[in-house]
Order: structure tokens, then sequence, then C-alpha cells
């Protein structure tokens, strides 16, 4: 089993409507979690921490379930802007380096 | 901050040739990542320094490759003989094990095409 594992997609979605992608990662002693973007020909960049608790930055809300092993994104009200590859990404421990999955690629359509 | 400094941004070579890939990190950041991405496999972790130190290098795929960071502001990754399969963009990421010590802050990468 991969250490993180997202859907490729590509989901292509309408402007203003809700989307929402999932990962799950194997190891079950990670420590800490967040979403990066990526946008095409560019690096990756961070989005947003994911807390146990479900937290909200604007349209883009992260949760994650321990029990499942289960980290989630979603995105409200899409914008054209928010084409890009969102990454799933966990660290396993400390000062461990970030353990990346290999994205979920998404297009919002005009 | 001019964040992570990578060089050359585009590199076109010839089979068996030898690339040197470059990276200068951000300013006080003691960890120092590289990383390969393609479609096929995502972004993997070549090697990584902590205190200009490489603590796992398991990541390097053969010989061919090799790292260094002779000093915190500067690091190479060479690849000797380079061959077509290694075509792919060469991330370099750093971080601090301050308070933020979870985000890694990624260069603009090299992307790398061997003919």
């Amino acid at each position: 089993r991969k250490e993180v594992e997202q859907d490729p997609g590509p989901f292509n979605v309408p402007e203003g409507a809700t989307v929402a992608f999932n990962c799950t990662y194997s190891n079950s002693a990670s420590q800490s979690f967040f979403w990066y973007r990526q946008d095409c020909r560019k690096e990756p960049k961070l989005l947003m921490s994911v807390y146990s608790s479900g937290n909200e930055d604007g349209r883009f809300t992260a949760q994650l379930n321990r029990a499942s092993q289960y980290i989630s994104l979603l995105i409200r009200d899409s914008k054209l802007s928010d084409s890009a590859t969102y990454l799933c990404v966990v660290n396993p421990s400390g000062n461990t380096p970030l353990v990346f999955g290999k994205g979920t690629r998404l297009s919002v359509i005009a | 901050d001019a964040g992570v400094i990578q060089s050359p941004r585009h590199e076109v070579t010839e089979m068996g040739q030898e690339v040197t890939l470059r990276c200068k990190p951000i300013s006080g950041h003691d960890y120092l990542f590289w990383y390969r991405q393609t479609m096929m496999r995502g972004l993997e972790l070549l090697i990584y320094f902590n205190n200009n130190v490489p603590i796992d290098d398991s990541g390097m795929p053969e010989d061919r490759f090799s790292a260094k960071m002779p000093n915190a502001s500067f690091s190479t990754l060479k690849i000797q003989p380079s061959e077509p399969r290694d075509s792919a963009v060469y991330f370099c990421a750093s971080r601090t094990t301050g308070i933020s010590y979870n985000e890694q802050f990624f260069g603009p990468g090299t992307r790398l095409t061997v003919l």
C-alpha cells in the first residue's frame, strides 16, 4: 500500500460548484497533515494544514479522520483560479521529510 | 527573502553528459531536500540534509546520482552520466526546525531533458 494515496482525477467542475478531494495514508502514527497546491509548471506551495478538529480558510475546508486514516479537502464556490493539482501531504513524525501524494488535478470550467 | 533559488531553470543535454543542478535554500533553514517529479511517479524524495549533513539518501536512484552540501547556503545534485529516463523536474526545498517546521518551501525547479 502506498504511503499516501489520492484519486488523480481530473475533476472537471463548473464555476461555483463544490468539489471534494479525499486522501488516505498508511502510517497510523503520522503526526501532521497538509494540503499543498501545485499550479501547472510551478512548484508546490502550502495551501493549508489539516487539524483533528477540522479547519476552514475561506472557501476551503480540511478535515482529518485519524481512525480511518483519511484526509479531505472541500472547495466551495469554485473559481477558475482554483484550477491546479492538490497534493495531500503527511508528516510521519517530527523532523522527518514530508510524504507527498501524487496529487489530484482540478479543472474549473467557465 | 528571495525564497529557495535553483539553477538552471531548464537544462537540455545529451545522454552520457554530466548534469549539475544547484540550489540555495532560504537563509536560516537547516533542512534541505532534493525531489524529482514525473507524471508517473509524482514527487519522489531523493536525499535530504540537516545542517549540511546527508541524513537519508535512500531515494537516490543509483550511483549515477550524487548530492553535496558544502555549506548552509548551497547544495548540488549531480547526474553522471545522464540518461533519458532521468528527464524530470527536480525540485529543491528547505525548511526550518522553528515554529513553522512543517512547511517546506520549494524552489521553482529545474526542468531536465536528456536526449
